[in-house]
């Protein structure tokens, strides 16, 4: 299947600061990219749909100004958390649709950020 | 209303045990894709089965299957001659629609514990 990928797989930083994730994908082309968020044994929750040369569509309650979305090609898509707090502690996971990967149109996921701050 | 719901927190299943997970969805759309993740302790997303709204017959991929009965609004996922590398997390997703760009909305997670 398609590979996608994220960058870092885990950060550290300090309350106050800027995180940026990156998630490209590999070997397709994604017009569309979704960002999830997963609490610890929780379920992912959808923040929003990153389209390519276009603003990104997010969900009810998902701060735009705190959670920065970037689709500036077919291959990258970066979510900034900007000022984070403990609170933005948690496990990010993009996910791409490859186009020609068949009639159901299946997601394709990064392998996940793990972003603890401090 | 919950789209997807999936009413075991966890479940445990003997080694070479078959074991079926629940899966409810809500929707109204008729056309609908209903999929199958695992997710193990690393966190990554594995795409295990895919079962469409028009398909007459249950989707099969290896040991999982899955049992989709439609007029009740289910898709239960069966694991067949468990193994323990199926110990992980399980979500059931379901996206409305056709178009490429429509959203999957995720259920809460079964965490499938397979004992030796």
């Amino acid at each position: 299947g398609a590979v996608v990928s994220q960058h870092p797989s885990r950060v550290i930083c300090k309350s106050g600061t800027s995180v940026k994730i990156e998630c490209r994908s590999l070997d397709f082309q994604a017009t569309t990219m979704f960002w999830y968020r997963q609490f610890p044994k929780k379920s992912l929750m959808l923040m929003a749909t990153s389209n390519e040369g276009s603003k990104a569509t997010y969900e009810q309650g998902v701060e735009k100004d705190k959670f920065l979305i970037n689709h500036a090609s077919l291959t990258l898509s970066t979510l900034t958390v900007t000022s984070a707090h403990p609170e933005d502690s948690s496990f990010y996971i993009c996910s791409a649709r490859e186009p020609t990967s068949g009639s159901y149109n299946e997601q394709f996921f990064g392998p996940g950020t793990r972003l603890t701050v401090l | 209303a919950q789209k997807i719901t999936q009413t075991q927190p966890g479940m445990f299943v003997q080694e070479k045990e078959a074991v079926t997970l629940d899966c409810t969805y809500d929707t109204s759309d008729q056309s609908y894709g209903l999929f199958w993740y695992k997710q193990p302790s690393s966190g990554e997303m594995i795409f295990l089965i895919y079962q469409g709204s028009y398909d007459e017959q249950n989707a099969t991929e290896g040991r999982y299957s899955l049992n989709f009965q439609k007029a009740r609004k289910s898709a239960n996922l069966v694991i067949s001659a468990s193994q323990l590398g199926d110990s992980a997390m399980y979500f059931c997703a379901m996206r409305e629609g056709r178009s490429n760009f429509n959203k999957f909305y995720f259920g809460s997670g079964t965490k499938l514990n397979v004992k030796p």
